[in-house]
């Protein structure tokens, strides 16, 4: 069974660093990227970047550019997604996903909420 | 970036009838759209792949048609778990970009 589970819900404050895990199974983690999604409360989906197992390459929405690092461990099939300088904005449920072009393999994890006050 | 535009942003039908939603994007983007289907406390559900590809285990009351610039969803007749937020996604480009939802509420 293919599963994506997601590392728990946070609380930050203003300026700190969240880094979210996302930790695959049941398939080969090199195989499909893994693409990150914001959803604020209430609000719309967003594409954040994605990051391909296989060998880091990644792709970043420029509005996260330059605060989004999106890494994958191999050896533990896991992705990461981190965030800084967080700002009340970025309270949001974030999750992962493989979102391949064609086909049937698209599982998303549970996503984890992010919630960012003083 | 692919602008996305999603109409209409939210509208309210009965159960059985025909509901379509639009989603027009500011490039060609060839047929690379996929449609999401999205519930409350829930991650989205691919419904259609490749513009009008129907996802494996998606009832056949939805279909997807378009190309280019100009996307559709149909819903042939709604039923009751069908109500929620409907998304378009182009992956044709980066960054991937995602329509403004619909709402599909109850009558």
């Amino acid at each position: 069974e293919v599963q994506l589970v997601q590392s728990g819900a946070e609380v930050k404050k203003p300026g700190t660093t969240v880094k979210i895990s996302c930790k695959v199974s049941g398939y080969t983690f090199s195989d499909y990227y893994i693409h990150w999604v914001q959803q604020a409360p209430g609000k719309g989906l967003e594409w954040m970047g994605l990051v391909d197992p296989e060998d880091g390459e990644t792709k970043y929405a420029e509005k996260f550019q330059g605060r989004v690092t999106m890494t994958a461990e191999m050896s533990a099939d896991t992705a990461y997604m981190e965030l800084s300088s967080l700002r009340s904005e970025d309270t949001a449920v974030y999750y992962c996903a493989t979102l391949p072009l064609h086909g049937d393999f698209v599982f998303w994890g549970q996503g984890t909420l992010v919630t960012v006050s003083s | 970036d692919t602008q996305m535009t999603q109409s209409p942003s939210s509208l309210s039908a009965s159960v059985g009838d025909r509901v379509t939603i639009t989603c027009r994007t500011s490039q060609d983007i060839r047929d690379d759209l996929g449609w999401y289907q999205q519930k409350p406390g829930k991650p989205p559900k691919r419904l259609i792949y490749a513009a009008s590809s129907l996802q494996s285990g998606v009832p056949s009351r939805f279909s997807g048609s378009g190309s280019g610039t100009e996307f559709t969803l149909t819903i042939s007749s709604l039923q009751p778990e069908d109500f929620a937020t409907y998304y378009c996604l182009q992956h044709n480009r980066y960054p991937r970009t995602f329509g403004q939802g619909t709402k599909v509420e109850i009558k």
